[in-house]
């Protein structure tokens, strides 16, 4: 019963294609967000969607498009993929305004352009 | 100079060491304070959370804020092996979008 999962674990693509990585939290919590850790295993964060909401978006470039059809799930799509998108997308999931701060991580999708 | 400030190690100790991360960071707006843990290519396991200044524990693990120095500490106490692995100081100002430092690697030799 894992907390938090994505979809698909490791995604092979070439340049120029569209593709989407799916997330689900089942934590029961209202905000989810997704990441990025380069190949210098930096994290830094790319969105995060409190209840369905868009609330952050960390000026990333506008081909990444989030999308959360419940609160329980949150996919990414990327279109027109370039060499420099390669790298970890993480999602995590955490309580929304008022309650704890701790966020948790999926295990993370590796994508790889070519 | 990025907001948050990791030594990335590799950091080397024999089983039973104590060992001390540490983060510095230049934002004073940071609130929110965790370890996370993270295994090659697994995903950041949350270790610590800890709310401005102040001492946690929990188990083999401890971790510090001074929140007047901009400095948080964790230490873990009769490492192991299984302790090798990324240590990620993560940030938040309570705008919940987490700042990381770039991580330490650590080696527990048996």
């Amino acid at each position: 019963d894992t907390a938090v999962s994505q979809t698909p674990k490791y995604l092979v693509t070439q340049m120029g294609n569209d593709k989407s990585i799916k997330c689900e939290q089942n934590l029961g919590h209202d905000t989810m967000y997704w990441y990025k850790q380069d190949s210098k295993k930096f994290l830094k964060i790319m969105f995060s969607y409190n209840n369905k909401e868009l609330i952050i978006n960390e000026t990333v470039p506008n081909r990444f498009s989030p999308k959360s059809p419940d609160k329980a799930h949150l996919n990414l799509h990327i279109n027109s993929l370039e060499l420099g998108d390669s790298a970890v997308y993480f999602c995590a999931s955490s309580h929304a305004a008022g309650l704890s701060y701790e966020q948790y991580f999926g295990p993370g999708t590796r994508l790889t352009v070519t | 100079q990025k907001e948050v400030e990791q030594d990335p190690g590799p950091l080397s100790v024999p089983e039973g060491a104590i060992v001390s991360l540490n983060c510095t960071y230049s934002n004073s707006a940071f609130q929110y304070f965790m370890w996370y843990r993270q295994y090659s290519r697994k995903g950041p396991e949350l270790l610590m959370y800890t709310y401005s200044s102040g001492n946690k524990e929990d188990g083999r693990f401890t971790a510090q804020v001074d929140k007047s120095s901009k400095y948080i500490s964790l230490f873990i106490r009769d490492s192991q092996p299984s302790d090798s692995a990324t240590y990620l100081c993560a940030m938040d100002t309570g705008r919940r979008a987490l700042t990381f430092g770039s991580g330490t690697r650590l080696q527990v030799q048996p």
